[in-house]
């Protein structure tokens, strides 16, 4: 069965260069999550859709930053004047509504600031 | 602010003896905790999901027991193999928002 797909699996990025960053979640969940991790670390929360509905930003790290989905399916997060310290693995995550549920994530988008 | 602390950062055991990992957060009020495998280079497998009214969930060589009051979850792997290495993630839900909470993870190593 199909899991959450991201694409694409590499970027590299010279400094000040936008990117855009997809995510399909898995089908019929309701849910939507962008997570970063760092090298070494665990990841650390962006934000959450709920459908096409964006209820919670509080960890997006600068207006730089942006995600949308807009019909409530794939998302795109968007990173705006890429700067090094943006450099991380950004990882998409699907679960059924409500939010207590399992969240399934994908493989992750390796970004590389130069 | 919830706040997540794996122990150890890394931990290298002989093949066949058990590990034992450990997770603790400084906010009780948590909805549910779970425990990921993350292979270098990959994304996060979920491996089991303990609800905050349950005391353990088990699978397969896998047993994780949560202690809420105390803001502590260990997971246990059984006779570990060489395929068990990897690093292993504990996150925690708030039951007041959506986001996942994660420690730093702790680096397996499981020598043949």
């Amino acid at each position: 069965g199909a899991g959450v797909s991201q694409s694409p699996r590499y970027k590299v990025a010279k400094r000040g260069q936008d990117v855009a960053l997809r995510c399909d979640p898995i089908s019929g969940h309701v849910s939507l999550f962008w997570y970063q991790q760092a090298l070494g670390q665990g990841p650390e929360f962006l934000t959450y859709f709920q459908n096409e509905a964006q209820l919670d930003k509080s960890g997006l790290p600068s207006d730089r930053f942006f995600a949308e989905r807009p019909e409530g399916s794939v998302s795109t997060l968007k990173i705006q004047r890429t700067q090094q310290e943006d450099s991380a693995v950004y990882l998409c995550a699907s679960s059924l509504s409500p939010p207590s549920y399992e969240q399934y994530f994908g493989p992750g988008t390796r970004l590389t600031v130069t | 602010k919830q706040e997540v602390t794996q122990i150890p950062a890394a931990l290298s055991v002989p093949e066949g003896e058990n590990l034992v990992l450990n997770c603790s957060f400084t906010d009780s009020a948590i909805y549910n905790l779970q425990w990921f495998r993350q292979d270098p280079g990959k994304g996060l497998t979920s491996l089991l999901l303990i609800q905050s009214s349950q005391r353990e969930q088990t699978s397969g060589r896998l047993n994780a027991s949560l202690d809420k009051s105390s803001g502590r979850s260990t997971l246990y792997i059984a006779a570990s193999q060489p395929g068990d290495s990897a690093t292993y993630l504990c996150a925690v839900l708030q039951a007041a928002g959506n986001k996942l909470t994660f420690g730093g993870g702790t680096r397996v190593l499981v020598k043949p």
